[in-house]
């Protein structure tokens, strides 16, 4: 079945530093999704990515989906102790389901 | 607007017991998925449900049973409890269509003894 891998598993950064999680898929997809998770806290939505090749900005948080849709990554620039936290890719299977990557733990030390 | 409701927050069970996990959202999104979280495992499909009276299994459904007798409503019905079933339970809906986004619950932690 689809599977979406997620490295690093856990990053820790000093504040001020820049952050990059990187999302593969074993196929295509047609959209993906990323989500963060606080701690202790669920999964938000932050953003999702269609075309080939997108680059989607929010603030100091830049995302990109890869030309073959089959990657795509999240980079924080400048991060700061706000973005703490677990951050999800989920890529749609057949039928719609979205499976989740493992995570990207991120720790910011002030 | 609530958004997705799960209850309890926090529930111990002894190996063998049973117990319903209860997700409710006010949302009117046909689609109700349930996820379990583990560490370093991401989170997993448990089962899904695209409207009432329609479940299908996710990736890990073995030891989990759901129901969908409303929109509103898709609970999770652990029959047996076992410690492999120790984990945290998030219950997440949307719209039809793979370009909505997934709202979650604020999660269900349990342990199995």
């Amino acid at each position: 079945g689809q599977q979406v891998m997620q490295i690093p598993q856990y990053q820790h950064v000093q504040e001020g530093e820049d952050f990059t999680t990187y999302c593969n898929s074993s196929t295509t997809l047609s959209n993906i999704q990323w989500y963060k998770q606080r701690p202790g806290g669920h999964p938000v939505f932050l953003i999702q990515l269609v075309k080939s090749g997108e680059v989607k900005k929010q603030k100091r948080l830049t995302f990109q989906f890869g030309e073959a849709k089959k990657n795509s990554s999240l980079h924080i620039t400048a991060t700061q102790t706000t973005d703490v936290g677990t951050y999800f890719c989920a890529g749609p299977s057949t039928g719609n389901q979205f499976y989740f990557g493992t995570g990207t733990s991120l720790t910011v030390i002030p | 607007n609530a958004g997705v409701t799960q209850t309890p927050k926090f529930q111990v069970l002894k190996t063998g017991q049973s117990m319903t996990l209860q997700c409710a959202q006010d949302m009117n999104h046909e689609y109700m998925s349930w996820y379990r979280q583990d560490p370093g495992m991401g989170l997993r499909l448990i089962h899904y449900s695209v409207g009432a009276g329609i479940t299908d299994q996710g990736e890990v459904p073995n030891g989990y049973n759901v129901s969908r007798s409303t929109t509103e409503d898709f609970p999770l019905r652990l029959l047996s409890a076992a410690p492999s079933q120790t984990s945290v339970y998030f219950c997440a809906s949307r719209l039809q269509g793979a370009y909505s986004p997934l709202h979650f619950g604020n999660g269900t932690r349990l342990t199995v003894t």
